[in-house]
């Protein structure tokens, strides 16, 4: 499967401690994207790299919060002194940098799901 | 800032039934339009996109979706629904050029009755 693919699936923490989460995108994409998402609610965008430049990111991406995409291929999603607050869905997606109608789409992995206690 | 709005929570129907499930967006410009679906516990699958050209867009298992500037929707359609499609829809939006985010709205649960 050459999806994007991410890692863990599920992580339970105890408030206070930190967790990275690891993404894999789809092997030409350049771009990659983080979103979290809440129960019954819609994705919400986090941040964005292109190729290994992190371009924006989110009010909602709090310093407690730090994305890396260090040689322009996986990325990781790092949340330092986790809160209760911080329980969520967190989706990597990736697209294509190139210029056309293709680029646009952004294809999501299966997500991790993080539970703080 | 750009936004989307499903107005529905939960839309039922029975199988065999047409199936609409409703988004209208504020953007400003001339928007890109996307629909995914996500099924329980797993990530958001792509549905179909309107970026250009023609206002009804086909896309995958059956779905398409017409874009509509002067109400500013993007409905998506099925004209005979399964019970497998049964699962959450998100409808997003992105301006064109620069931001390269996507807004979603909230999602509304399909319901398909055997």
């Amino acid at each position: 499967d050459t999806g994007v693919s991410q890692d863990p699936r599920h992580k339970i923490t105890k408030r206070g401690q930190n967790v990275t989460f690891r993404c894999d995108p789809i092997s030409e994409h350049n771009r990659l994207y983080w979103y979290r998402q809440t129960l019954g609610q819609g994705p919400e965008f986090l941040t964005y790299f292109q190729n290994e430049a992190q371009l924006e990111k989110s009010r909602l991406l709090s310093d407690r919060f730090s994305a890396e995409r260090p040689k322009g291929s996986f990325s990781t999603l790092e949340i330092q002194r986790t809160e209760q607050g911080d329980s969520a869905m967190y989706l990597c997606a990736s697209s294509l940098g190139t210029s056309g109608e293709n680029r646009e789409t952004q294809y999501f992995g299966p997500g991790t799901r993080l539970l703080v206690l | 800032a750009q936004s989307v709005a499903q107005p529905e929570d939960q839309v039922n129907v029975a199988e065999g039934n047409p199936l609409t499930v409703k988004c209208t967006y504020s953007v400003s410009g001339n928007p890109y339009l996307f629909w995914y679906v996500q099924y329980p516990n797993r990530g958001l699958q792509f549905l179909l996109k309107y970026i250009t050209g023609d206002n009804l867009v086909k896309g995958s298992y059956g779905f398409e979706a017409e874009f509509n500037k002067s109400q500013t929707s993007f409905h998506l359609k099925k004209p005979s629904a399964l019970v497998s499609d049964s699962a959450l829809y998100f409808c997003a939006v992105r301006p064109p050029g620069g931001n390269n985010r996507l807004a979603f709205g909230k999602g509304n649960q399909v319901v398909v009755i055997p």
